[in-house]
Order: C-alpha cells, then structure tokens, then sequence
C-alpha cells in the first residue's frame, strides 16, 4: 500500500468551481510538498508546509497541514483550464524534513473544462 | 536564472545496454537527488547526494549507480537496461537538505 495516500485519484470540473484534493499518511509528515506536473514533464514546485496547523496560500491555490500532521489539502478556488494538470503531494517520513528524499502520493489528475 | 537542467530529454536504448543521465542544479545548490516516474504513479526516489557525497538510496538494484561532481552536477548510471527501467528520470537540487526542492523537465528513458 502506498505510504502517502491521494484523493480523489482523477477529478473532472466544470470552469469556475473549487475543489479540493486530499493527501494521507499514517506516519506522521514532516514537511509536505505539493508540486503539480503537466503530463510527461518535470514537477513545479507549489508550496512546502511544515508545521502542523500551517496554511500557505499562492493565487488561487491553498494548502493546508493538520495539526496532527498526517493529512493535508490542497485547496483550489475558482478553477481555471491552466489548473489542469498532476498534482502532488510528497513528504519526508523519516523525521528529518530532508527535501531530497520524498515519497510522493500517486497523483491526482485534474481537468478543467471550459 | 537557470533552472534545474537535465540532458538528454529523450533517448531510446536496447536491453542490456548501458545509458548515462545528466542533471545540472540551480547554481548553489549543494542537493541533487534521482527519482524514477513510472507511468500513472508518483516519482520513487532513487539517490540523493549532498556536497558530492552520497547521503539516501531508495529500493533500486545495484544495476542504478549515481555520482556528484566538484561543480554539484550530477550523473545517474544504470547498466543492463531492463524493458521495466523505460520511465521519466527526474533530478532535483535543493540549496540545502532541509529547504524546497526543485525539479528538472526529466528525461524519457525507452527501453526496446
């Protein structure tokens, strides 16, 4: 099973709506990354979340880390077609909030439609 | 500035053979790390080095080898290529191992 749970895997909404997309682990997180990916190309980095109860926001996008620091979310307002993509969610689990040795969630696709 | 560069973008090799994948991080940065991105599921880490020295290994075989250099550029080997290694090869540098990692465009290795 995986470590880091996504969902909803695949997401489909109409131009205009929110959504929000879930991440899960059983261990706890020490630093959550989101990234979002265009198909076959590399991740862009979205926000890094560290503290449990953090909140970040970057345009239209929010993110944010439970207190308990197992769940987190991203969430999208107002979506628009340059939202579609891959988005991710990747965490250190060992406890040393090391960015380069990330177990990532399996992604969840999102599609806009005009 | 420059972001995380990797080279070559596409390349194509026969089983058993040999490939070379290079990455060049954001100028500073002393991580470079390897994932591996298989079809419909999220990157696996593969390496991470941090000042030329190796500091994670993921569940690869030893057929996966990796190196910095002086200049924190990075290189990822793997020999006796296997149809099951045809993937996106994702490098990312970070300037230290606790701050946010950014990735490379990633190479599409095919193995035929």
């Amino acid at each position: 099973s995986q470590e880091l749970e996504q969902s909803p895997q695949s997401l489909i909404v109409q131009e205009g709506k929110n959504l929000t997309i879930n991440c899960t682990s059983s261990k706890t997180l020490y630093g959550l990354y989101w990234y979002k990916q265009k198909y076959g190309e590399g991740l862009i980095f979205l926000m890094m979340l560290q503290k449990g109860g953090e909140e970040k926001s970057h345009e239209k996008i929010t993110a944010k880390l439970d207190e308990k620091k197992q769940q987190s979310s991203l969430h999208i307002t107002a979506s628009q077609p340059s939202h579609a993509g891959i988005y991710l969610c990747g965490a250190d689990l060992g406890g040393s909030s090391n960015t380069g040795k990330l177990i990532f969630g399996q992604g969840t696709t999102l599609q806009v439609k005009p | 500035d420059a972001g995380v560069t990797q080279s070559p973008t596409h390349l194509i090799k026969t089983r058993g053979q040999h490939v070379t994948l290079r990455c060049s991080p954001i100028s500073g940065h002393k991580s470079v790390s390897w994932y591996q991105q298989v079809l419909g599921q999220g990157p696996q880490f593969i390496f991470q080095y941090y000042e030329k020295e190796e500091r994670g290994r993921g569940n690869f075989p030893d057929r996966f080898s990796a190196r910095q250099f002086p200049n924190y550029s990075s290189e990822l080997n793997v020999n006796a290529l296997l149809l099951g290694d045809s993937a996106l090869y994702l490098c990312a540098s970070s300037l230290e191992r606790d701050t946010e990692a950014f990735f490379g465009q990633g190479t599409r290795l095919t193995v035929v």
